[in-house]
């Protein structure tokens, strides 16, 4: 039983535009979340997380969403860039463990 | 730091081989995970440790899966025997209390004939 769900295999962005990635969770256990960021043949790479306690979590050109009540998080990009394409992975973990859920993947195509 | 090092980068064996998977975690992480990399499942937690301790191996899916962590800075994940099905990316990630974030490897790609 999948966890996490990234019910959007893949995404394809013009260049500037915004990409909006989602993800839900079905464990109301979960508290803390990240998104990962993997290019072909490497490991992914943390990019941000967001704790329950917020609503919202900015880094620069990227921004995580979290809406609690619906058990759904989102991951903003703006402006897309050619360098953003990439598999785009959201993970969830509960209080108390160490272990990590990993959703399946988006791929992101940003066109130049 | 070097970060996380996975070897072999790339494994081609053939069906009932033993395979063996080995990670250094970053020195002075005391927590490391094993996950695996397939189009349908995505990353899938198999095993972590804890200060060298499994802690939660459910995500193993066989028997034929084990894992070991004989010290802080070395790990092995070996499948025996091996079946086509095992063919996937296997990443090793390690990471502190403090961080709350994984550090990954850069994967072992299996390939099991």
């Amino acid at each position: 039983d999948q966890q996490v769900k990234q019910n959007s295999p893949s995404l394809s962005v013009q260049e500037g535009r915004i990409s909006i990635l989602n993800c839900d969770y079905t464990n109301s256990m979960f508290d803390y979340f990240l998104w990962y960021k993997k290019y072909p043949a490497e490991g992914p790479t943390f990019l941000i997380s967001i704790s329950s306690i917020k609503d919202k979590n900015e880094d620069g050109r990227f921004t995580v969403f979290l809406n609690k009540s619906a058990k759904h998080l989102s991951l903003h990009i703006v402006p897309s860039q050619p360098g953003d394409s990439a598999v785009y992975f959201c993970a969830a973990s509960a209080s108390g463990t160490y272990k990590y859920i990993f959703g399946t993947g988006t791929r992101l195509k940003v066109l130049a | 730091d070097a970060g996380v090092i996975q070897s072999p980068r790339h494994e081609v064996t053939e069906m009932g081989q033993e395979v063996t998977l080995r990670c250094k975690p970053i020195s002075g992480h005391n927590s490391l995970f094993w996950y695996r990399q397939t189009m349908m499942r995505g990353l899938e937690l198999l095993i972590y440790f804890n200060n060298n301790v499994p802690i939660d191996d459910s995500g193993m899916p066989e028997d034929r899966f084990s894992a070991k962590m004989p010290n802080a800075s070395f790990s092995t994940l070996k499948i025996q025997p091996s079946e086509p099905r095992d063919s996937a990316v296997y990443f090793c990630a390690s990471s502190s209390l403090g961080t709350k974030k994984l550090f990954f490897g850069s994967g072992t790609q299996l390939s099991v004939l």
